[in-house]
């Protein structure tokens, strides 16, 4: 099975100020035939689902504001907030969907400094 | 619009048994594959159990399998999570997610509300 590591645990950061998020597969996800990483990011605040920012390591969901985005290739990737707002305070998760069973990321919180 | 609702949580004791539903609604069932993620409290995310397009395949997480059956009536369009042999470590909110397509694993950009489901004397 693929293992996800996310760091580092917890990060605050200033308003306005930029936010990195790491994640690392424990095998890669890039499938070499369509040379895609099989990578998604989650936010999720409290009392609420996850919802999903960028899959494909890289391609941003419809609706999420274009100071998320996502980067990396085969094992290792990241989640950048370029400019951090008040409602972004969230845990992010990082998931690979490469192989079954599909494996979360042990999450990152992000809170404002 | 995609909507998923879980029903079916509460309070059970080690050992017991809960089914879990998952309403769904703004697509058709058939030809998708539905999955069950849940959340241990204050802890992250784990894939539980996924049922394929064709109804035909099933995949269970090692800490699940053999206690769990996921299931569904096409004519409700609605999946189940049959649990037995429940544990405290299956206390978590258990949420419906649809990716879309038809794959065993895949990205999740739908989400019902989950429902908690807690175990314990």
């Amino acid at each position: 099975d693929i293992v996800m590591t996310q760091s580092p645990d917890s990060l605050a950061v200033s308003l306005g100020e930029r936010a990195t998020i790491n994640c690392k597969s424990s095998q890669s996800v890039l499938y070499s035939s369509n040379n895609k990483n099989y990578l998604a990011w989650y936010q999720q605040k409290p009392g609420q689902p996850p919802k999903l920012l960028i899959y494909w390591a890289s391609t941003r969901e419809s609706g999420v504001p274009d100071r998320f985005s996502g980067s990396g290739s085969g094992t290792d990737f990241t989640l950048t907030i370029s400019s951090l707002q008040a409602e972004d305070v969230a845990v992010y998760y990082c998931q690979q969907y490469y192989t079954t069973p599909p494996a979360f990321g042990q999450g990152t919180k992000v809170e404002i400094e | 619009e995609v909507q998923l609702l879980e029903s079916g949580g509460g309070l059970v004791q080690p050992g017991g048994s809960l089914r879990l539903s998952c309403a769904a609604s703004g697509f058709t069932f058939s030809g998708y594959a539905m999955s069950w993620v849940r959340q241990a409290p204050g802890k992250g995310l784990e894939w539980v159990s996924t049922l394929s397009g064709s109804g035909g395949s099933t995949y269970y997480a090692d800490s699940v399998k053999g206690r769990f059956t996921i299931s569904r009536d096409k004519s409700k369009n609605t999946l189940y999570l049959q649990m037995i042999s429940l544990r405290a470590e299956d206390t978590a909110i258990y949420y419906c997610a649809n990716s879309g397509y038809d794959s065993s694993a895949y990205y999740y950009p739908y989400w019902g509300q989950g429902t908690l489901v807690t175990v314990s004397s």
